[in-house]
C-alpha cells in the first residue's frame, strides 16, 4: 500500500527538541520532493519546509528558520524533522507530503509545546 | 506570495453549483493547487497544475485561472463535498496556502 506514516510527535516542554519521522511504503522516496506542512488546532494549513529528492535543495519558512532541520534517508525511504528551541506557537499537528502539490499525505503526528 | 480565498465561510445545499475564489498577491502561473480537508482527516489534493483534476478525484471538480486569479467550482454539491477547502500556491518558497474556505450546510 502506497502511504506516509509520521511518528515522534508528543508533548514536550517550551525550548526542547523533537524529531519527527516520515516512513514512506508502497514507492520509492527517492523519486519525490517531500515537504513538511503544520496544522494548529483548529487553524489553516502552514508550509513549514521542502526537500528535493536528492536532499540538496532545501527551503523552511521564515519563523523555523535556523530552528528546524529537514533530512531525508532514500535507502531507507524516511523523512525526518529535527525541531530545536520549540516554541509554543509550534504546536500543531505536522505532516509529511509527497511531491510538489502533495498528491500522498500521512495522517500526521502531533506537537504539542507547554510553555 | 499571499493567497486569498473568498468566501472564508459558504453555505449551500446538495446539488448547488459552488465556486470558491483563489486570490495571489502576485503572478505564479499555473502553479496552484486545490485541497479538501473533512474534519479530523489528512487534506487531499483535488487539483494540480491550476485545473489538472487529480488522479480519482470526481469530474464535478474542477480548476481554472492563471496568474493571479483561481477558481475551484464544484457542479453539483455532494454530502460528502462539505468541508474545507484550501489553495496552496507552488511557484516559490514559502508554499504559501490560502486561509481556507469552509463550505457547510
Amino acid at each position: 500500500e502506497v502511504q506516509l506514516v509520521e511518528s515522534g510527535g508528543g508533548l514536550i516542554e517550551a525550548g526542547g527538541s523533537l524529531r519527527l519521522s516520515c516512513a514512506a511504503s508502497g514507492f520509492w522516496l527517492s523519486n519525490y520532493e517531500m515537504n513538511w506542512v503544520r496544522q494548529a488546532p483548529g487553524k489553516g494549513l502552514e508550509w513549514v519546509s521542502h526537500i528535493s529528492n536528492n536532499g540538496r535543495t532545501i527551503y523552511y519558512v521564515d519563523s523555523v528558520k535556523g530552528r528546524f532541520t529537514i533530512s531525508r534517508d532514500n535507502a531507507g525511504n524516511s523523512l525526518y524533522l529535527q525541531m530545536h528551541s520549540l516554541r509554543v506557537e509550534d504546536t500543531a499537528l505536522y505532516y509529511c507530503i509527497r511531491g510538489q502539490y502533495g498528491g500522498l499525505w500521512g495522517q500526521g503526528t502531533l506537537v504539542t509545546v507547554s510553555s | 506570495i499571499q493567497l486569498t480565498q473568498s468566501p472564508s465561510f459558504l453555505s449551500a445545499s446538495i446539488g448547488d453549483r459552488v465556486t470558491i475564489t483563489c486570490r495571489a498577491s502576485q503572478g505564479i502561473g499555473s502553479y496552484l493547487g486545490w485541497y479538501q480537508q473533512q474534519p479530523g482527516k489528512a487534506p487531499k489534493l483535488l487539483i494540480h497544475a491550476a485545473s489538472t483534476l487529480y488522479s480519482g478525484v470526481p469530474s464535478r471538480f474542477s480548476g481554472s485561472g492563471s496568474g493571479t486569479e483561481f477558481t475551484l467550482t464544484i457542479s453539483s454539491l455532494q454530502p460528502e463535498d462539505f468541508a474545507t477547502y484550501y489553495c496552496q500556491q507552488v511557484n516559490s518558497y514559502p508554499k504559501t496556502f490560502g486561509q481556507g474556505t469552509k463550505v457547510d450546510i
